[in-house]
């Protein structure tokens, strides 16, 4: 049983896309996390949320809390956005569970 | 302001052996948490500590252990390696622990480079 879902499980897309990655959960959260992960294994927290929008940048994270959703956008994509992006959540049990990652390449 | 600290980077392992990795957090966060990650399982919650002691703890078995000192510095240690046991083992810093609810960025995690260990 999966705690976390996400998808798409891989996502490439042309330089200057709208993209789009969803995260769905089954537990009760406290707080969910999008974290970045690129090759070699250096992970960077991009937003920590426990209700409604942030943005960064070009970033923005959503969360629906009755939905049990979050998602990721990435507006005007670039090819130093390429990077695995995850989806964590603790829960209200102080447990921390993972997505599988999403796996982003964009082409110039 | 330095980042979060691991030692080693890398190691190597015999099955049998143990290990012991070291986190040094951001100055100031008293919650380290670590992570096992591995192509087949992904990340993987170890555990947590804040304020020396620890908060909650991962399905991993009894031969992953772990400790905060009081200078939050934690280590992990794993007993009887197993091929298995091969992976990145990532530490995370914050000020209040990852799980808690309010969205203060008090909890944001700061990710250490990881310990990246081969069991042969």
């Amino acid at each position: 049983k999966n705690e976390v879902e996400q998808s798409p499980q891989n996502l490439t897309a042309q330089e200057g896309e709208f993209i789009t990655i969803n995260c769905s959960y089954s537990v009760g959260i406290s707080a969910l996390h999008w974290l970045q992960q690129h090759p070699g294994g250096g992970i960077v927290s991009l937003f920590m949320l426990s209700s409604g929008k942030k943005k960064h940048g070009r970033l923005i994270a959503t969360i629906n809390i009755q939905e049990k959703h979050s998602s990721l956008h990435i507006t005007a994509s670039h090819p130093r956005d390429s990077a695995v992006y995850i989806c964590a959540v603790g829960d209200t049990g102080n447990q921390f569970y993972f997505g599988t990652g999403t796996s982003l390449t964009v082409i110039p | 302001k330095a980042g979060v600290t691991q030692t080693p980077r890398y190691l190597i392992k015999t099955r049998g052996q143990q290990v012991t990795l070291s986190c040094s957090p951001i100055s100031g966060h008293r919650s380290v948490s670590w992570y096992q990650q591995t192509p087949g399982q992904g990340l993987q919650f170890l555990f947590e500590y804040f304020s020396e002691t620890q908060r909650n703890k991962g399905n991993f078995p009894g031969r992953f252990s772990g400790r905060q000192f009081s200078n939050s510095r934690s280590e992990m240690n794993v007993s009887t390696l197993e091929l298995g046991d091969s992976a990145l083992y990532l530490c995370a810093s914050s000020r209040q622990p990852p799980g808690t609810g309010r969205s203060t960025g008090a909890n944001v995690l700061t990710f250490g480079a990881g310990s990246r260990l081969t069991v042969l």
